[in-house]
């Protein structure tokens, strides 16, 4: 596809599920984010990989949150144990140079609802 | 404790009106951006500003950074209906990996 495609759209869970939230950037495109976005909020950061690098995790709110992107081009966010304030939409942009020096595209998110 | 205050947070106005969103700090950014984002979509960049004091016009709307890089405004001239959305700023730092973005202002343009 020509955008930054995100799976699923939709995600309800019951507290305590583990959830995994897919991202397929642009082809080619070096960087990748991942923010969250509570309901009324701006988009916080959770992290980024440069590749397959995770560079930057600092915004993961806990070790309940883990993202990988093994292969430098799909990316999964998993939450285990998911909690209610959990409940966001969760934003993937990717970028097609390294860092902040380009341009990102975002997602339309997925929209997870912890029950 | 919000990095990036926008005011205010939500506007209405008619059809052919004006309206500003202000985006402020206390920190310094190396760029701030503009972004647009309508429901069950992702923020859309509309713009970026680098330079203190820096202005960039976009058909009818016109971006300002401030000349010290802490503080930026969003101006809509004859706002019209499709301009209706969530405006969202964000700084970045220089050298960093992430966008910090302001609560949002949420813009809605009656016809």
């Amino acid at each position: 596809g020509a955008g930054v495609s995100q799976s699923p759209r939709y995600k309800v869970a019951k507290r305590g599920q583990d959830v995994a939230l897919r991202c397929d950037p642009i082809s080619g495109h070096v960087s990748l984010f991942w923010y969250q976005q509570a309901l009324g909020q701006g988009p916080e950061f959770l992290t980024y990989f440069q590749n397959e690098a995770q560079l930057d995790k600092s915004g993961l709110p806990s070790d309940r949150f883990f993202a990988e992107r093994p292969e430098g081009s799909v990316s999964t966010l998993k939450i285990q144990r998911t909690q209610q304030e959990d409940s966001a939409v969760y934003l993937c942009a990717s970028s097609l140079v390294s860092g902040l020096n380009g341009r990102a595209f975002f997602g339309q998110g997925t929209r997870l609802t912890v029950v | 404790t919000q990095l990036l205050e926008q005011s205010p947070q939500f506007l209405s106005i008619q059809e052919g009106e004006n309206l500003t969103v202000y985006c402020n700090s206390s920190s310094v950014f190396s760029s701030l951006q503009w972004y647009r984002q309508e429901p069950g979509e992702g923020p859309v960049l509309l713009v970026t500003v680098v330079t203190g004091g820096e202005v960039k016009k976009l058909k009818r709307l016109t971006f300002q950074f401030g000349d010290a890089r802490k503080d930026s405004s969003l101006h809509i001239t004859a706002a019209q209906p499709g301009d209706t959305g969530l405006y969202l700023c964000a700084g970045a730092k220089a050298a960093g990996n992430k966008l910090t973005f302001g609560g949002g202002t949420r813009v809605l343009v009656k016809p």
